[in-house]
């Protein structure tokens, strides 16, 4: 079965950078793209950005444009994420996600998650 | 970039009862739109995409209808396991956006 296993939350400091990582498993990593998504505390969900499982690929949304880096190990079937210049609004759980091949829209659609990793940024 | 609305922001039903969710985008979004379930401490589930199929393993009590603007989600017969946060968004355009999400409860 497809699954996608987070890395363990993490506690930093304001100024500090975070890289996450998520595992896939259950299904061949270079057929589907992975895009993070994050969600501050009782909030909704954000977009971050989209990285290919194929060639590397990554587009990232304008709000985190200059600090934000998604890389892939192909070898390890396992994708990254890195925030830099952290702030007390990085507070969140980040999801990684799969993309899923359905539609002809050109935005994502998230077929299956991981479990998130929690990422406080306090002083 | 397309808005995306949800109403109303609780719904509050009976168990065995129909609960009906409204989603609304800002322009027409074609059939590109998800449904996602989240319960606490969870990650989100895709319930619905193409506006009204349901994801792998989805209970037939799910069913979502609607293209370009207007949008429902309908759960024909609460169980207690449907207590969430649900959530539409729409893919149609890039990058896609989620709604502000609809909580039920009892």
């Amino acid at each position: 079965q497809v699954q996608l296993v987070q890395s363990g939350a993490e506690v930093k400091k304001p100024g500090a950078s975070v890289k996450v990582s998520c595992k896939a498993s259950g299904y061949t990593f270079r057929n589907y793209g992975i895009s993070w998504v994050r969600q501050a505390p009782g909030q909704g969900l954000e977009w971050m950005g989209w990285l290919s499982g194929f060639n590397g690929d990554t587009n990232y949304g304008q709000k985190f444009q200059g600090r934000l880096t998604m890389t892939t190990d192909t070898s390890t079937s396992t994708a990254y994420m890195e925030l830099r210049t952290l702030t007390s609004d990085d507070t969140a759980v980040y999801y990684c996600a799969r993309v899923a091949a359905v539609g002809a829209g050109t935005g994502y659609c998230f077929d299956y998650w991981g479990q998130g990793t929690l990422v406080t940024v306090s002083s | 970039e397309v808005l995306m609305t949800q109403s109303p922001a609780t719904l509050s039903v009976s168990p065995g009862e129909r609960a009906t969710l409204s989603c609304r985008a800002s322009q027409g979004v074609s059939s590109n739109l998800a449904w996602y379930q989240q319960k606490p401490g969870q990650a989100p589930r895709l319930l619905i995409y193409g506006a009204s199929t349901r994801a792998t393993g989805v209970p037939a009590r799910f069913s979502g209808s609607g293209s370009g603007t207007e949008f429902t989600l309908t759960i024909s017969s609460l169980q207690s396991e449907d207590l969430a946060l649900y959530y539409c968004q729409q893919y149609n355009n890039w990058p896609g956006t989620f709604g502000p999400g609809t909580k039920v409860d009892i």
